[in-house]
Formats: C-alpha cells, sequence, structure tokens
C-alpha cells in the first residue's frame, strides 16, 4: 500500500441496505477526512477525524457514520442508503498539522438504487 | 457564511496561459490551496499561499490577495494534459478546508 487506499472502487446498493466505504491509509498522517463530491457542487465534508480516537461532524454528516480505532483506518458507514446519498466519495488525509496539504484517495462512486 | 466562487468552466488553446480566478469569503483564513482534478481521478495538490504575492511553480502560478478575498492560478505554456478541473479551497479559522465548485478547463489543439 502506497498513500491512501478506498475500497470498494465503485458499487451499487439497494435503497435501505447498510454500507461501509474502507479508507486506509500508510502515511501516519493524523487527520483523516470523509468528502462528498456531486456534479456542480465542491467537494463537501461529511466527517473527520483529528487524531485517532476522536472524531468530528462535517457540513453534511447525517445519514454517515465513522470511526477511528487506529491512525490508519477510518471506515465510513451508510446505516440505511437513500437515492440522495449516490455520489462520488473521496477519503483523504494530512498530517494536521496546521495548514497542510491534504492526500486523497482514488474514490469510491456509488450508486443508491 | 462560507463561500468560494471560480468559473464553472473555461477554454484555452494549447500552448497558450490561462487564468483561473477564486474569490473567498471565510470564517477566518489559514491558507488558500490550489487542486488539479482530472475526470475520474482524485484531486491532487498543486499550491499552497497564505502570504500575498505570487508563489511560481514551474508553468504553474498562485497569486493571493487576502484584504481582497481574491486568488488566481496560472497555468503557462498550456498542454493537453492540463484539462482537468481547478478546485480553489480556503482553510478556515477551524482549519477545514472550505472548496470551491472546480473550475473545468477544457484545452483546444
Amino acid at each position: 500500500i502506497a498513500g491512501i487506499t478506498q475500497a470498494p472502487t465503485s458499487q451499487i446498493l439497494a435503497a435501505g441496505r447498510r454500507m461501509t466505504l474502507r479508507c486506509t491509509q500508510d502515511m501516519r498522517h493524523n487527520a483523516m477526512y470523509w468528502y462528498r463530491q456531486d456534479l456542480g457542487l465542491g467537494l463537501r465534508l461529511i466527517h473527520y477525524s483529528n487524531t485517532a480516537g476522536t472524531t468530528g461532524k462535517g457540513e453534511v454528516p447525517d445519514g454517515y457514520s465513522v470511526s477511528r480505532a487506529n491512525t490508519d483506518d477510518f471506515p465510513l458507514t451508510l446505516a440505511s442508503a437513500v437515492p440522495s446519498q449516490t455520489s462520488v466519495y473521496f477519503c483523504a488525509s494530512s498530517d494536521g498539522q496546521g495548514a497542510t496539504e491534504a492526500f486523497f484517495g482514488q474514490g469510491t462512486r456509488l450508486t443508491v438504487v | 457564511g462560507q463561500n468560494i466562487d471560480q468559473p464553472t468552466e473555461m477554454t484555452a488553446t494549447e500552448g497558450a496561459i490561462v487564468q483561473i480566478n477564486c474569490t473567498y469569503q471565510t470564517s477566518g483564513f489559514n491558507g488558500l490551496f490550489w487542486y488539479q482534478q482530472h475526470a475520474g481521478e482524485a484531486p491532487t495538490f498543486l499550491s499552497y499561499n497564505v502570504l500575498d504575492g505570487l508563489e511560481e511553480k514551474g508553468r504553474f502560478s498562485s497569486f493571493l490577495s487576502r484584504s481582497k478575498g481574491y486568488s488566481y492560478l496560472l497555468l503557462k505554456e498550456l498542454q493537453m494534459k492540463d484539462s482537468a478541473s481547478y478546485l480553489c479551497a480556503v482553510m478556515d479559522s477551524n482549519y477545514q478546508l472550505i472548496w470551491g465548485a472546480g473550475t473545468k478547463l477544457i484545452i483546444k489543439p
């Protein structure tokens, strides 16, 4: 693994189903983020974690939950998927020390039908 | 509220110069980032400005005026591979990134 890895790459999900998007980084970054990207809108922050064991809500947290049991992993769970959660999801990380660049995973394209 | 504005789409010719503008209104300011995103790919970091002025990095330069809430990304000697979306993002007082919707740059031969 080099950098930040997301799985799956894409998924079609039936509405009402539960789904976990996985994110793993090997850069030992303290901060991790989940964004969704929709056409015509900027990246919107769903949840974030400044360090292992802590999480926080972003701009659009409803319907999503996260956990940060260790430094490397930051899974995003949709408890009961709805069509409005159809989007491209990006996981990102940064070393969290002030204003530093974020590194992004390749994204998960999720379609809820 | 917090707001980042940038043009939706721009077209330029291979070999030319293009300037992509970004204006912002945010709660605090801890720097402005530019990212490049090719279609279907992840955003990748291009530049960071926290002080007023111009930062040059090869064919790409980024300018910031904090008093005007304004930045631009300047791309010189355009190549076909520069066709991508360019995302402007401001880090607010809580060190959270606020993102613009991105500018899709189309390069024509």
